[in-house]
């Protein structure tokens, strides 16, 4: 089984550009969240999708964007890049957004796409 | 605002010794409490994970204690391997919200020989 997959691994960008980041959860899994990692600020939540909406959101500016399509692949959009946006940025699956089912709702992350922001 | 404090930042273990991770967490919202294991150049894998029912639960050489008065919740590994050598966070989350963890800043851990 296909484990989930970030793509593109590695990138360098420069200040102003734009990126974006693609994931393909493992087959079966509807719900996708992004999180950012850095070594000041360690892992947090951007967003997560489920069934093409975005259902939770975490405290980054507009610039990070979001959006699920209907095979349950995921892409995440940052623009107007800053130096602080060098990060790695993982991608995690899952079956639902809830723990309500025991074990339905292990987060299997990627092995995440490391942006370099010059 | 940081919600889950984790300590020790780094850690240096020998083969055979117990590795103790702690974490205190602030949110009484939050109740499950996974523990993810990363690899360099590896995205994190769930390792272990507990909910506030219960104070303790094992698997293999991993142990999770919780102590929901403290808002206190530790992870122990026993019979520590050089394998074991990654770093460690601790995460939580509000049932329903699974998916929005708050993790810890994680704590690198070193087994030696």
């Amino acid at each position: 089984k296909a484990g989930v997959t970030q793509t593109p691994r590695y990138l360098i960008k420069t200040r102003g550009q734009q990126v974006t980041l693609s994931c393909s959860p493992i087959s079966g899994h509807r719900s996708v969240s992004w999180y950012q990692q850095t070594p000041g600020q360690g892992l947090q939540f951007l967003f997560e999708y489920f069934s093409e909406t975005q259902r939770n959101k975490g405290n980054f500016p507009g610039r990070f964007s979001g959006r699920q399509f209907s095979n349950s692949r995921s892409e995440m959009n940052v623009s107007t890049l800053e130096l602080g946006d060098s990060a790695l940025y993982l991608c995690a699956s899952s079956l639902t957004v809830s723990v309500q089912r025991a074990g339905a709702n292990v987060l299997t992350f990627g092995a995440g796409s490391r942006l370099t922001v010059l | 605002q940081q919600q889950v404090k984790q300590s020790p930042q780094s850690l240096i273990v020998q083969k055979g010794g117990i590795s103790i991770i702690n974490c205190a967490y602030e949110n009484t919202a939050f109740d499950y409490f996974p523990w993810y294991q990363q690899f360099p150049g590896k995205g994190p894998a769930l390792l272990i994970a507990i909910r506030p029912d219960v104070s303790e639960k094992k698997e293999g050489r991993f142990t999770i204690s919780f102590n929901k008065s403290a808002k206190q919740f530790s992870l122990h590994i026993m019979d520590s391997q050089p394998g074991d050598s990654a770093t460690y966070f601790c995460a939580a989350t509000p049932t329903g919200t699974a998916s929005k963890l708050t993790f810890g800043t994680g704590t690198r851990l070193q087994v030696t020989l």
